[in-house]
């Protein structure tokens, strides 16, 4: 079955530098969401998108834009890169329309390692 | 956010089965228990989610107490690939609608499970 995918698996990046990460959600899956996990931390809810439009908002940094598109793939915008944002950034998808939220699985990708030099 | 309350560590022997509890003492009437587990270096895997009964996959079982306050996800035969992360959420009854919304997944300390050949 296809699953989330993600990319790039890695990416590295100096300082104030800016960067790209791409999700593609299962198919048919409407509701996309970021998580961002820092070394030895749990993974932290960053932003959500349903339908296109930006769902919820979590401890994610002004420096940071995220859209989804009409295929429901989305992309997480980092700009002015700081040391403190080197983590795993995954994504992670879920079927939204019409159901109950809390009674569907949501699905991940194997995240982007994102270094910063 | 909702609390779960897990050990930080459990160690298991290959083949033998693992129970690994978890209390969410402040769940409400609508929320789901879900569990996810996090192998090293890759997202968090959904493993089982469940609201009131008992429920069975082809990955795990999930034991529900009869208040909800706790519950036990039971890998019936652990292997060396169990090894891993396990996380207990709790999550509250939510349709998504376009513009707004406030679902997401809060990942807790999680357990960590060692499985020993």
């Amino acid at each position: 079955a296809a699953g989330v995918i993600q990319s790039p698996r890695h990416l590295i990046k100096e300082k104030r530098e800016t960067a790209t990460l791409k999700c593609y959600p299962i198919p048919r899956h409407d509701t996309v969401y970021w998580y961002q996990q820092g070394p030895g931390q749990d993974p932290q809810f960053l932003i959500s998108f349903y339908e296109k439009m930006q769902s919820d908002k979590g401890s994610i940094p002004d420096r940071f834009s995220a859209q989804q598109f009409s295929d429901y793939h989305s992309e997480l915008n980092m700009s002015s890169l700081e040391l403190g944002d080197s983590a795993l950034y995954f994504c992670a998808s879920s079927l939204g329309q019409g159901k109950n939220l809390s009674n569907q699985p949501q699905h991940f990708g194997d995240g982007t390692r994102l270094s910063i030099l | 956010d909702a609390k779960t309350t897990q050990p930080n560590s459990m160690e298991s022997n290959e083949e033998e089965p693992v129970h690994l509890p978890c209390n969410h003492s402040t769940i409400s009437g609508t929320d789901y228990i879900h569990w996810y587990r996090q192998l090293p270096s890759q997202g968090p895997e959904y493993v089982i989610h469940g609201l009131t009964s008992n429920v069975n996959n082809r990955m795990a079982s999930l034991a529900i107490a009869e208040d909800r306050k706790s519950s036990t996800l039971i890998l019936h035969r652990a292997t060396l690939r169990d090894a891993a992360v396990y996380y207990c959420i709790h999550s509250p009854e939510f349709y998504m609608r376009r513009g707004g919304s406030n679902y997401k997944l809060t990942f807790g300390k999680g357990t960590l499970l060692t499985v020993n050949p």
